[in-house]
Formats: structure tokens, sequence, C-alpha cells
């Protein structure tokens, strides 16, 4: 039981280069979420989505892309990389689904992005 | 009104004191409450969490204490280790309601041995 997993660990990037960042959990959960953690702003919501083929906006969602490919895993595409993306980015999840389920989010080990 | 509001930015703690983080919330709507634990070059991870119809929780050294009126809540961690240090993240939702997830800005705490 691997929990939540994110590859890569490190990247970087020259401004306006792509990528994606993956993750996968194990644990059957319906909900999954992408954060950037940035110093002093502590974690923000860059998508989420509460089921497999469904994803909502954040409160930080410009410049970001991503797809709930299965229950399992959950990607988000950066298609032209800024230096203001700059920061660590956690994917997690959780059983929570339309009102019900634990709240309890786990989250992977982050992915430290810097875009030069 | 989505903010969490969340004090002092950084907090150093003799071993064996009480460290004390509090936060603030605007959204009445919120329900679930509860504190992340964050190790350097590590995720988060949930330390302890309180529903708004108890005042208190606690768990082992680790204790919330909630005033629903104030729309506070606080963490304290009785008998401080070196082990504690870390950054600490209180957060706030609407029960089952993901998106609705909003972390304060964080506490990093240091305990001096």
């Amino acid at each position: 039981n691997a929990g939540v997993t994110q590859t890569p660990k490190f990247q970087v990037l020259k401004t306006g280069q792509s990528m994606t960042l993956q993750c996968a959990q194990d644990m059957n959960h319906n909900s999954m979420y992408w954060y950037r953690q940035d110093p002093g702003m502590g974690l923000r919501l860059i998508y989420y989505s509460a089921s497999e083929g469904t994803t909502d906006k954040g409160e930080v969602p410009n410049g970001y892309n991503v797809s709930r490919l299965n229950k399992r895993e959950f990607s988000l595409r950066l298609e032209s990389a800024a230096p203001s993306q700059t920061s660590v980015y956690f994917c997690a999840s959780s059983e929570a689904f339309r009102f019900s389920g634990s709240d309890e989010q786990f989250f992977g080990p982050g992915t430290r992005l810097t875009v030069l | 009104q989505q903010q969490v509001k969340q004090s002092p930015q950084s907090l150093i703690v003799q071993k064996g004191g009480i460290s004390i983080i509090n936060c603030a919330y605007e959204n009445t709507a919120f329900d679930y409450f509860p504190w992340y634990q964050q190790f350097p070059g590590k995720g988060p991870a949930l330390l302890i969490a309180i529903r708004p119809d108890v005042s208190e929780k606690k768990e082992g050294r680790f204790t919330i204490s909630f005033n629903k009126s104030a729309k506070q809540f606080s963490l304290h961690i009785m008998d401080s280790q070196p082990g504690d240090s870390a950054t600490y993240f209180c957060a706030a939702s609407i029960r089952g309601s993901g998106q609705n997830f909003v972390f304060g800005p964080g506490t990093r705490l240091s305990v001096l041995p």
C-alpha cells in the first residue's frame, strides 16, 4: 500500500516549456486534489476531482490543466511554464464524495518545480 | 470569506514547554477543522481534527480547542519535544466538499532540546 505517489520528485524547466506531473493513489479514494505550496502562503488548491471524469477549478487554476485518467490517477499539466509557477506541488486524495466519506486528505511527497 | 488566518508565523519553544498555534476563520459554513503536520521534504499529514459540535478534542499531547462563537480554534502541544519540530497548518472545510478545503499559511515550530 504505497498511498499517494507523485512523479517526478524534482524538475527544472525553462520558460515556455511544458510538462505533466503524475499522481496515483491506491486507496480507492473518490476525490483527488492538486495543490501548490509557496512560502508563507500555505497550500492553495489548483484543481479538484470529485470522481473519475470530473474536474473543477480551485483557487489558482490559471496556467494549469488536469486530467482524471481513472479513479487512481490524476495528472497536472503545465502547457507553457512561467517563473511564477516555481513551487512545490502536492497531490492529495480523500474518500470524501458528495458530502459523505472521510474528509482526511492524504498527501503525496511532492514535486519541487523550478522554472527558469 | 474563504480565508483562514493563522498565527504565529514561527514559534520557538523549549523542550517540555507548551506550544500554542491559533487560527481564525470567517465562513460559518465550515464544519471540519483539521490540523496538518509537515516535516521538511515531506507532504502534510493529518495530526488531529475537530467538528464544531465539541469544544475540545485531545489525542495524546495534542489538543484542539474550538470556539464556535468567536470562529477561532487552536492547537496546543503539551510537553513539546524536539521531534515535534515541523510546520503546522490549520485548515477548514465543509464536510464532504473537498474543493472548499482552505489551509492557513502555516506555523514553523522549533522545539529546542
